[in-house]
């Protein structure tokens, strides 16, 4: 079945890079995108981007100049970079599959920025 | 970038009634209107696509219509598991957004 797992390094001190990892099983990369979301703590959803079936990247474009997304399709993996992280980044970020509604979606990985 | 505005924030409502959330775009979107679940400490839940295509294993009395700029998200006889929080999303523009949010609560 589809499952998407979040993999991150925890806690992360402000203008560090963040970097975390979204497995997924069931589907094929070159088939189906790639989104990733985040929600801060008691907010609602924002969309950060998301990697194309055919390794095309799109972006918010709040994030565009910290952002990176990239795969490795030979892991079943997708993978973002945000640099210059303030506190206000801290939040649960989530990888979703692209339909391009979300049919499925990862747990979550909470990242918390502080010092 | 496409604005979602949803409406009310908040709505509280008791057992047994039956709900309309409100969707409205900043731009014509056709039905490129998605609309989500979530529940407190779960991951968000596709409840709707394309403004009114159910999606397997939703419970019907959760239904979706509206094109263009206004989109509405029905239940037909709140349960006691609706009380959450609902999404509208757009994928009309490549750069996807989400609205702000809609809490359903108990009366």
């Amino acid at each position: 079945q589809v499952q998407l797992k979040e993999s991150g390094p925890g806690p992360v001190q402000p203008s560090e890079t963040l970097s975390l990892t979204c497995t997924v099983s069931g589907f094929s990369l070159t088939s189906y995108g790639v989104n990733w979301v985040r929600q801060p703590p008691g907010k609602g959803l924002e969309w950060m981007g998301r990697m194309n079936y055919n390794g095309d990247t799109s972006y918010n474009s709040a994030l565009k100049s910290r952002l990176s997304i990239s795969r490795d399709t030979s892991k079943n993996q997708v993978f973002l970079k945000m640099n210059s992280l303030q506190t206000d980044d801290t939040g649960t970020y989530y990888c979703t599959r692209d339909g391009p509604y979300f049919d499925y979606w990862g747990q979550g990985v909470m990242v918390t920025v502080s010092s | 970038n496409i604005v979602l505005t949803q409406s009310p924030a908040t709505l509280s409502v008791t057992p047994g009634e039956s709900v309309s959330l409100s969707c409205r775009a900043s731009q014509s979107i056709s039905t490129s209107i998605h609309w989500y679940q979530q529940k407190s400490n779960e991951s968000p839940r596709l409840l709707i696509k394309y403004a009114s295509q159910s999606i397997a294993g939703i419970p019907s009395r959760f239904s979706g219509s509206g094109s263009g700029t206004d989109f509405t998200l029905s239940i037909n006889r709140v349960e006691s598991e609706d009380f959450s929080i609902y999404y509208c999303q757009q994928s009309y523009s490549s750069l996807y957004t989400f609205g702000a949010g809609t809490k359903l609560e108990l009366k």
